[in-house]
């Protein structure tokens, strides 16, 4: 069936470094991907997504592409804040479920010390 | 806008005890879906609504139960509850097509 896999945490950085969290998945088709953020104490919020194969999702500063030749949507910001420390999920919606049996990553927790 | 809302936020049961987690939307969405976030194992689909009077079992069922008699209101119900059932639950809706889900804060149920 259809999977994520995403790269174990946590990730540690300091403030401006760049950021990259890898993400690859296993599905037929060309299903969406979408990265999504949890803050402490919250849900999941979207970040970014993508449709079709090499489209660019973007926001916040972060931008993943998606890659169907690599089967990959890594995530990645190029300065990262204090205020990005989360967790972050990789996800699919396989290309045969218009509604949405959504497909996540273990998440990847980031912590950025000042 | 009030989006997903999801209570209790924290709820601690005996083992055996029964409860219901409640979740409702004001986005008439008509998907739904209940997730459990463990640790090292992202989320994990429990069940799904795709409308009134529809549900479907996700990839964990066993152990829950739901009911969808309205598009706003998607309660998971714990009919006797086992110290594996301890994780945090969302509940998450969703528009049509490549909308995205739309998730609650989340309940953190422990089972002693």
């Amino acid at each position: 069936g259809d999977s994520v896999t995403q790269m174990e945490g946590p990730v540690t950085l300091s403030e401006e470094a760049f950021l990259t969290i890898n993400c690859t998945y296993t599905a037929t088709g060309y299903p969406s991907l979408f990265w999504y953020v949890q803050y402490p104490g919250e849900g999941l919020q979207l970040l970014l997504k993508a449709t079709k194969a090499d489209d660019k999702g973007s926001n916040k500063g972060f931008e993943a592409t998606y890659r169907k030749e690599t089967t990959s949507f890594h995530l990645e910001k190029g300065s990262v804040q204090v205020s990005d420390s989360a967790v972050y999920f990789c996800a699919l919606r396989p290309f045969t479920d218009s509604w949405g049996k959504f497909q996540f990553g273990a998440g990847t927790q980031v912590v950025v010390t000042p | 806008n009030a989006g997903v809302t999801q209570t209790p936020k924290f709820q601690v049961l005996k083992t055996g005890q029964s409860m219901t987690l409640q979740c409702a939307q004001d986005m008439n969405h008509e998907y739904m879906s209940w997730y459990r976030q463990d640790p090292g194992m992202g989320l994990r689909l429990i069940h799904y609504s795709v409308g009134a009077g529809i549900t479907d079992q996700g990839e964990v069922p066993n152990g829950y139960n739901v009911s969808r008699s309205t598009t706003e209101d998607f309660p998971l119900r714990l009919l006797s509850a086992a110290p594996s059932q301890t994780s945090v639950y969302f509940c998450a809706s969703k528009g049509q097509h490549n909308s995205p889900l739309h998730f609650g804060n989340g309940t953190r149920l422990t089972v002693t």
